[in-house]
């Protein structure tokens, strides 16, 4: 079966210092890659998306993710973290043929503190 | 653009009633929607993928009699949690595809989610 494998649960970190929050997938077809986040009650806000073209892909708020397909990878980084980035994010997968469907990770709860 | 309205964002409700739950999509039309729940400090399980003018397709395991999906139009599906019951208490949260645009096709806009809590 497909699965979508957020390694990290909790990663805490330091205002101002860098992150990489990571996801691998099992699969290496043709896939549509995924990073949203959820601030506590909300949905989920799309930060960034690898469909095709370029592996390094640019997102909002300064996050950034490279999809590696030798190592089924697409790890979300950030330079340096502000307290407001404290939230939950989640991996997602499209595998191609599957009429879009996304298959999420168990999510990463990235907690900054000063 | 692309904006996802789900409503209402909480609902509190006796053991055996039915509450609907509204997902719109504001400036796009949507064919297929989706329907996800959410246990607390999990992650988001696909219950069900919504169309427009046809019959919802259910993922193994949930139940369709007691999780009915109507999409009636381009722009609204509504999920309605038949004779709830404290295990039914979730989060619960929609997506919309903009198939009007063909490079965002694979692409998933999310509501805030609705908060059931069954009494």
């Amino acid at each position: 079966a497909q699965s979508v494998t957020q390694l990290d649960s909790q990663v805490p970190v330091f205002e101002e210092a860098p992150v990489e929050l990571r996801c691998n997938y099992s699969s290496s077809v043709s896939v549509y890659l995924f990073w949203y986040v959820q601030y506590p009650n909300q949905g989920l806000q799309l930060l960034l998306k690898y469909l095709s073209g370029s592996t390094l892909v640019k997102g909002i708020n300064g996050f950034e993710a490279e999809f590696n397909k030798s190592q089924t990878s697409f790890h979300l980084r950030k330079p340096s973290v502000h307290i407001s980035d404290t939230a939950e994010y989640f991996c997602a997968v499209s595998w191609a043929g599957t009429a879009s469907k996304l298959t999420f990770g168990t999510g990463t709860r990235l907690q900054v503190t000063l | 653009g692309a904006v996802v309205s789900q409503h209402p964002s909480r609902v509190i409700c006796k053991s055996g009633t039915s509450v609907k739950i509204e997902c719109r999509s504001l400036d796009f039309q949507a064919t297929t929607m989706f329907w996800y729940r959410q246990f607390p400090k999990q992650s988001l399980m696909l219950m069900a993928t919504s169309n427009e003018g046809s019959k919802a397709t259910y993922e193994q395991g949930v139940e369709k009699d007691k999780f009915l999906i109507n999409h009636a139009s381009l722009t609204l599906s509504t999920l309605t949690v038949t004779s709830a019951h404290p295990e039914d208490s979730s989060f619960y949260i929609c997506s919309a595809r903009d198939l009007g645009q063909p490079r965002a096709k694979n692409i998933q806009y999310f509501g805030a989610g609705t908060r059931l809590s069954v009494l």
